[in-house]
């Protein structure tokens, strides 16, 4: 079972759209992190939000954290051929010191 | 600053054989992490040290898989026999402390055959 769940998993569309992708969980999270991975690379850290509610703007990406620390979504403005990449969230299990991954969503920016 | 550093970068073996990676984290970084990342898939925490002391190996298949962090610095981890399911990316990270951001290495990836 997927303590967080992404989606879609797959997303190709083309530049210059609007897109929002998601992070769902019955699990409560004292934090959640937005990761992109390039391929041939590790993860590397977008953003963090803690706060139940808080919403964090990075250029033309917009990361939201639910008002109950269970869901976050990625929005992204106009998007360019730079953004391809698989997106992770990664979730601070409450009462743990860990942190959890989900499935990724791969996302595909066409020119 | 340096990032974390891994290596191999590839690897290529037979079921059965034995592997070892590893992983030299940032400078002063207590915490070091081992995931494992299947293809098309997030990944996987298999082990996470507190400086040398290890927090969380709930999911690391002992029976297989060890990893040690001598001295609380540089860590190794070890599959001895290797089966085919392990054919994945095999990322190290390290942060400040629990639950603050992580940085990545570039993983090391294995083909099991």
């Amino acid at each position: 079972t997927q303590l967080l769940e992404q989606s879609p998993q797959f997303l190709s569309i083309q530049e210059g759209e609007n897109l929002t992708v998601y992070c769902n969980s019955s699990s409560v999270f004292s934090s959640l992190q937005w990761y992109r991975q390039e391929p041939g690379e590790g993860p590397v850290l977008l953003v963090t939000v803690v706060t139940g509610g808080e919403v964090k703007k990075l250029k033309r990406l917009t990361f939201q954290f639910g008002d109950a620390r269970k869901d976050s979504s990625l929005h992204i403005t106009a998007a360019q051929p730079g953004d391809t990449g698989l997106y992770l969230c990664a979730g601070g299990v409450e009462g743990a010191q860990k942190l959890v991954f989900g499935q990724g969503t791969r996302l595909t920016i066409n020119p | 600053e340096a990032g974390v550093a891994q290596s191999p970068r590839y690897k290529i073996i037979e079921k059965r054989q034995s592997v070892a990676f590893w992983c030299n984290p940032i400078s002063g970084h207590a915490t070091l992490y081992w995931y494992q990342q299947i293809l098309g898939q997030g990944p996987k925490l298999l082990i996470q040290f507190q400086n040398n002391g290890v927090v969380d190996d709930s999911q690391l298949p002992k029976d297989r898989f060890s990893a040690e962090r001598l001295k609380g610095v540089d860590s190794t981890l070890k599959i001895q026999p290797a089966k085919l399911e392990d054919s994945a990316v095999y990322l190290c990270a390290s942060s400040l402390g629990p639950r603050t951001p992580l940085h990545f290495g570039n993983g090391t990836r294995l083909t099991v055959t």
